[in-house]
């Protein structure tokens, strides 16, 4: 398996309050991404990353910051959650153009309760 | 503009093959076709990948035809552990957000 590890596996929240999710990969893969999946919704996209301190927003990133100072780690923030970012959030990884390998590996999920 | 279509749901029983489509009428030349299969409490995993023609690896195959606006992706011989969610993803495999792009994929159930 892939080394790439999401923390916390599980978290419950207040309203209001911050909360950061860390992915931390082994692969030293350019890529990283943040997804959430909620019941009915396949995975949406939240936030990547091509490389350190680069980022580029996906189809769901308001509420969302993300930050990647070291190639291996890329953090998820909540500023202040709210409800509907209650979810389960996957972190995943891919080499990047001219690394061969193509496949995805994604993380064992982050779920997350706002309440 | 969704880039992918396919089945929300399908049933077979053990034992069959199962042949789950994609449409992609608007792939690009660049593009690649990917199939990620979902469990339940698990983040998704790479089934098999191609661009034309068909693909074969130790769990499935992948069809794609001469104009590359669809895909199959066959299961032979299912069991009940292929109970899962299939996504059927079309872009550039080597990174970015084109080629991580889900649909809502289609749920698979095997019955004995």
């Amino acid at each position: 398996d892939a080394g790439i590890t999401q923390s916390p596996r599980h978290k419950v929240t207040e309203t209001g309050t911050p909360v950061t999710l860390r992915c931390h990969q082994t692969e030293n893969h350019r890529y990283m991404y943040w997804y959430r999946q909620d019941p009915g919704h396949g995975l949406r996209l939240i936030h990547y990353s091509y490389g350190v301190k680069d980022t580029d927003k996906g189809e769901v990133s308001d509420g969302y910051s993300v930050s990647r100072s070291k190639t291996e780690d890329f953090l998820l923030t909540l500023e202040s959650a709210t409800s509907s970012q209650t979810s389960v959030y996957f972190c995943a990884i891919t080499p990047g153009q001219g690394r061969g390998n193509t496949e995805a590996f994604f993380g064992q999920g982050t779920r997350l309760t706002v309440v | 503009l969704a880039k992918t279509t396919q089945p929300i749901s399908m049933d077979s029983y053990e034992g069959q093959e199962v042949n789950i489509t994609c449409s992609h009428n608007n792939i690009a030349t660049n593009d690649y076709i990917t199939w990620y299969q979902q469990f339940p409490s698990q983040g998704p995993r790479f089934i098999i990948q191609g661009y034309k023609t068909k693909v074969t690896n130790e769990v499935a195959s992948l069809f794609i035809p001469a104009d590359r606006k669809s895909s199959t992706l066959s299961l032979p011989r299912v069991s009940l552990s292929d109970t899962a969610v299939y996504y059927c993803l079309v872009g550039d495999p080597w990174g970015g957000a084109d080629g991580l792009t889900f649909g809502k994929g289609t749920h698979l159930i095997i019955q004995p």
